[in-house]
């Protein structure tokens, strides 16, 4: 089955920096990849997500790489602020269930 | 549209206790999902249904019982709760493959 590896488990960043997280995946017909973003407290919400077709998606300061090849994608977050501090899951899916990745504590230091 | 619902927010239960945790959706989605989060983890699947009628297991469904009657409702049940299951629980929907899950508010789970 599916297996999705996240790192760094942890993330400290200076306001306005960039954070990058990394993400790979086991099974190659994957093909749809989410990223959630969990507040203390509260359900995951998805924040971006990219298809196996596209290589690329960007939303303001969030964007999503993916490299089919490698088996791997990442979220980029630039000009961090620090409502971007949470836990940021990645997923993988190609058909009813998603596999998470374990997590990564992003903190945005003022 | 509330999205997806869950009650309790949170429970105290003894050991050998039993409960059903409730999930309710209102955006006609046929997919459903349980998962427990332990702290500092990630999330695991316990069951999964993907219409009325149909459920399956997930990776972790020892201990645990659901039910698909409904679109729109989607019950956890635990039988004789342990330790082990203290935790905290997310229902999920989406409308299909390829979409995305939207996620409850969760229910903190303690069992002592």
């Amino acid at each position: 089955g599916e297996n999705v590896e996240q790192h760094p488990s942890t993330l400290s960043v200076q306001e306005g920096d960039s954070a990058v997280i990394k993400c790979t995946y086991s099974d190659s017909a994957s093909n749809y990849f989410p990223w959630y973003k969990q507040e203390l407290g509260k359900g995951p919400q998805l924040i971006i997500d990219i298809r196996s077709n596209v290589g690329e998606k960007k939303d303001q300061r969030i964007a999503v790489t993916l490299n089919k090849t490698a088996k791997h994608f990442s979220l980029h977050i630039t000009e961090t602020q620090p409502e971007d501090s949470a836990v940021y899951f990645c997923a993988a899916t190609r058909g009813q269930n998603f596999v998470f990745g374990p997590g990564t504590r992003l903190s945005v230091l003022p | 549209n509330a999205g997806v619902t869950q009650t309790p927010k949170f429970r105290i239960l003894k050991i050998g206790q039993s409960m059903t945790l409730q999930c309710t959706q209102d955006m006609n989605h046929n997919y459903m999902y349980w998962y427990r989060q332990d702290p500092g983890m990630g999330l695991k699947l316990i069951y999964y249904s993907v219409g009325a009628g149909i459920t399956d297991k997930g990776e972790v469904p020892n201990g645990y019982n659901v039910s698909r009657s409904t679109t729109e409702d989607f019950p956890l049940r635990l039988e004789l709760a342990a330790p082990s299951q203290t935790s905290v629980y997310f229902c999920a929907s989406r409308r299909g493959q390829g979409n995305e899950q939207f996620f409850g508010p969760g229910t903190r789970l303690t069992v002592l």
